[in-house]
């Protein structure tokens, strides 16, 4: 099975930017991958924020935005708020089996 | 409104076999598949499987193969997910989590609130 990378920890300051990836032990993530990312908040169901690459819910705030970048899937923040301090943790799909990313803490301080 | 309730918290022992429910309401049950993920404390989200309400056919993380059956009961529009052989690495929240069979709805919108299950001797 393969295996999903994301940065274990990433720190942002108010109203910056980050960006948070999500690499396949397989090779280059494609949007045949359908990347998911979904954002956790402590004793929360996680929730998703963006599929099958780009799109976004009608949840989503526009300063989240999801990508392909070097071959891996991206998901960039935009003017980051202190409620977006969470968990978040990329979805790829094999052929219709689905592997999480190990998840990322980000941090807003 | 769409609504996804899940069995209660489970305490288990080690070798027995659990079986959570989610309960679907508000949406057409064969419209969607169900997919299982779970999330041990502290830990990160892991994912199981999923099953098409239609036809009953699963797929399975190779992890949990053998180990892992998802059914449903198209009547009641519930699905079910039991695992067997528990052991304390099986202590987790359980959760449920749709995602449509065709192009149509956004996948995994809506989720369980999930089952806590324990595995203690």
């Amino acid at each position: 099975q393969a295996v999903v990378t994301q940065e274990p920890s990433l720190t942002v300051s108010p109203g910056g930017t980050v960006t948070l990836t999500c690499g396949s032990s397989t090779g280059a993530v494609t949007s045949g991958h359908y990347p998911y990312w979904f954002q956790q908040k402590p004793g929360q169901a996680p929730r998703a924020l963006t599929y099958d690459t780009t799109n976004k819910y009608s949840w989503t705030p526009a300063r989240f935005s999801g990508s392909l970048l070097g071959g891996k899937a991206a998901l960039t923040l935009s003017g980051a708020q202190p409620e977006d301090e969470a968990d978040y943790y990329c979805l790829l799909s094999y052929s219709g089996v689905w592997v999480f990313g190990g998840g990322t803490k980000l941090t807003v301080l | 409104q769409v609504q996804m309730v899940q069995s209660g918290a489970e305490v288990k022992k080690p070798g027995a076999s659990v079986k959570v429910s989610c309960k679907t309401s508000g949406y057409p049950f064969t419209g969607h598949y169900m997919h299982w993920v779970r999330q041990a404390p502290g830990q990160g989200l892991e994912w199981l499987g999923w099953i098409n309400p239609n036809s009953g056919g699963t797929k399975y993380a190779q992890k949990f193969q053998g180990r892992v059956i998802m059914t449903r009961d198209t009547s009641i529009s519930t699905h079910f997910m039991e695992v067997s052989r528990l052991t304390s690495d099986d202590t987790a929240i359980y959760y449920c989590a749709r995602y449509p069979l065709s192009a149509v709805g956004s996948p995994f919108d809506y989720w369980g609130q999930g089952t806590l299950v324990t595995v203690s001797s």
